[in-house]
Parts: C-alpha cells; structure tokens; sequence
C-alpha cells in the first residue's frame, strides 16, 4: 500500500524557474512531513519539513506547502540552480513512532542551465 | 554536517550465505535505523533500535534478520541466510533522539546484490 505518494518520477526545469514537487498521503494520523534530498552516491539528507499544524514553512529558496483537508504538501524551490539537481522525497511520520518514516518514490529533479 | 559511514558500498554474495552490512552511526546519537530500498521503489522501514534492543520492525524484517551494536562499534544488520529477494540497497540512519520529528541522518547505503 502506497500510504506517500509522489506525483512524479522526475521533473526538468529551466534554471532561474520555480520547481514545484508534489506529495499525497493517505494516512490522516500522519502530522510531520518532512522531505529529504539525495545527491547521486550520497544517502539523502533533511531538507525541510513541517507539522501538520502549519500550512507553510519556508527557509530560504525552499518551501513547504501543506494542505490538510486534500491531504497533499508541495514542495517548491524558487530560483532553482544547477546545483539543486537531486532526487526529492517526501517522507511522512506519526506521534509516538520513534522515528520511523514512511518515503514516498522519490522525484529525480534536474534543473537546465 | 555529521556523517554516518556504511562500509561496503556494494555486496555481491551467493543465495544462502551470511552477509553483515556495517554502519558507523554519527558518535552522540542514540538511535539507529535500517532501510530496505529494492530498485525502484520507496525506501521502507525495515526495524530501529535504541538501548542494546529492538524497537520496533517492520513486516520486512523476517526471522533471517538480525541487528547488534556491540560496545559502541558498528550498528550492524546480519542476514543468514540470504534470499535473491533481500537485493536492495540497506540505508543505516541515526538520529540523537527518538520521538516523531527527531532528524535522521543517512548513510549512502550498502547495495547487496544476491546471485
């Protein structure tokens, strides 16, 4: 059962352009949502997350949209550079789970120069 | 930023035989995570571990598996014997504390390839 799930396997965008990633869940006890980044040959690494309190966070070029109600969060990297070329998850976790995540597939994004 | 170190990068092995994939977690942190990603699919929890003892596990984590840290040395995941299905890349992951929101950090992953 796919409980995350990413909308797309990969998605190219012009530098300079706004990517935009999407992520639903089917799990309405889920409440932090965080996304990790994995460069090729890395393990991936805590970009930003949020609770499910929240309806944005933002730290710098990234932010977080989260919408409860459809149960679906993007993320969105403005400015994009050659540099944020990467694979995306979105992962989802629960109270009292000592850490575990649920990942979803992944979005290999690549930026064009 | 902390760095958790998994040692081999790739692991071929015969069906059937042992195989233990190491992990050097970050040095503070307190508990410790193995992932299970088959080719293509989502990376999957597979069991945690905190305190010399299992946390909990996933349905993935079959009787064939088995997790120890020893003395604070390498957090390690053994499979015996091994099944063409346990080919995957095993991601280790640790964290300074447990709760739902604690920041895992990720190995680059072991790939076993089983033949």
């Amino acid at each position: 059962q796919q409980q995350v799930r990413q909308s797309s396997q990969s998605l190219t965008v012009w530098e300079g352009e706004t990517a935009i990633l999407n992520c639903s869940y089917e799990n309405s006890a889920f409440d932090y949502f965080p996304w990790y980044q994995q460069f090729p040959g890395e393990g991936p690494a805590l970009l930003i997350a949020i609770r499910s309190v929240s309806d944005k966070k933002e730290d710098g070029r990234f932010t977080i949209f989260f919408n409860k109600r459809e149960k679906n969060l993007s993320l969105h990297i403005k400015d994009s550079q050659p540099g944020d070329s990467a694979t995306y998850f979105c992962a989802a976790s629960w109270n009292y789970n000592q850490g575990k995540l649920i990942f979803g597939q992944g979005t290999k994004l690549s930026i064009k120069p | 930023g902390p760095k958790v170190l998994q040692i081999p990068s790739h692991q071929i092995i015969d069906m059937g035989q042992m195989v233990t994939l190491n992990c050097d977690p970050v040095s503070n942190h307190l508990y410790f995570y193995w992932y299970k990603q088959i080719l293509g699919q989502q990376m999957e929890f597979l069991v945690n571990f905190y305190n010399g003892k299992v946390m909990e596990k996933s349905k993935l984590f079959k009787d064939q598996f088995s997790v120890e840290r020893p003395d604070g040395s390498y957090f390690t995941l053994k499979i015996q014997p091994t099944a063409l299905e346990d080919s995957a890349v095993y991601f280790c992951a640790s964290s300074p504390t447990g709760g739902s929101q604690n920041t895992l950090y990720f190995g680059a992953g072991t790939r076993l390839s089983v033949l």
